[in-house]
């Protein structure tokens, strides 16, 4: 089955700067690529999606990239703000039309924005 | 629309007490799934449902049990409860359809058993 390991584990950075979150998968066949925000006491939220025809997805401050010869893919936040602290988590499915394989999610980032 | 909603938020177990964790979406959702999340290991699929009546099992089904009788509820049961199983439980609903859709996640029972 798929495996996907994302580091690090624990990042901080100072307001305004950037903050990169790397994810590796197994799998050859996946071909879609969620990450999604937890804060603290709520469930997880898609904050932006990526497929495999895809190299690149932007939206505002962040952005996801994806190396599909690498087998690995990343989240970039830039000009970070407090409320960006969360911890992030990065998953991995392949899907093709009218199913969908499931999602396997990576151990998470907790990312703390130091004001 | 309220979304996913779990009950309870918090509950405190005996090992060997049997309990049902509730799960409800009122978005019409045909896929449903429980995860747990467990410090350092990210989320992990227990049970999922890809339409009233169907049900099958994730990466940790041991130890739950599900049952999907209308599109909108999507109960966990635990058989018999054991401090392994101490852990944060997500429920999460998605529209099934011809591609990949957002996943929408419930806020989570925390679940301690002693």
């Amino acid at each position: 089955g798929e495996n996907v390991e994302q580091h690090p584990s624990t990042l901080s950075v100072q307001e305004g700067d950037s903050a990169v979150i790397k994810c590796t998968y197994s799998d050859s066949a996946s071909n879609y690529f969620p990450w999604y925000k937890q804060e603290l006491g709520k469930g997880p939220q898609l904050i932006i999606d990526i497929r495999s025809n895809v190299g690149e997805k932007k939206d505002q401050r962040i952005a996801v990239t994806l190396n599909k010869t690498a087998k690995h893919f990343s989240l970039h936040i830039t000009e970070t703000q407090p409320e960006d602290s969360a911890v992030y988590f990065c998953a991995a499915s392949s899907w093709s039309s009218g199913s969908a394989r499931q999602l396997t999610f990576g151990s998470g980032t907790q990312l703390t924005v130091l004001p | 629309n309220a979304g996913v909603t779990q009950t309870p938020k918090f509950q405190v177990l005996k090992t060997g007490q049997s309990m049902t964790l509730q799960c409800a979406q009122d978005m019409n959702h045909e896929y449903m799934s429980w995860y747990r999340q467990d410090p350092g290991m990210g989320l992990r699929l227990i049970h999922y449902s890809v339409g009233a009546g169907i049900t099958d099992q994730g990466e940790v089904p041991n130890g739950y049990n599900v049952s999907r009788s209308t599109t909108e509820d999507f109960p966990l049961r635990l058989l018999s409860a054991a401090p392994s199983q101490t852990s944060v439980y997500f429920c999460a609903s998605s529209v099934r359809g011809q591609g990949p859709y957002e996943q929408y996640f419930g806020p989570g029972t925390r679940l301690t058993v002693t």
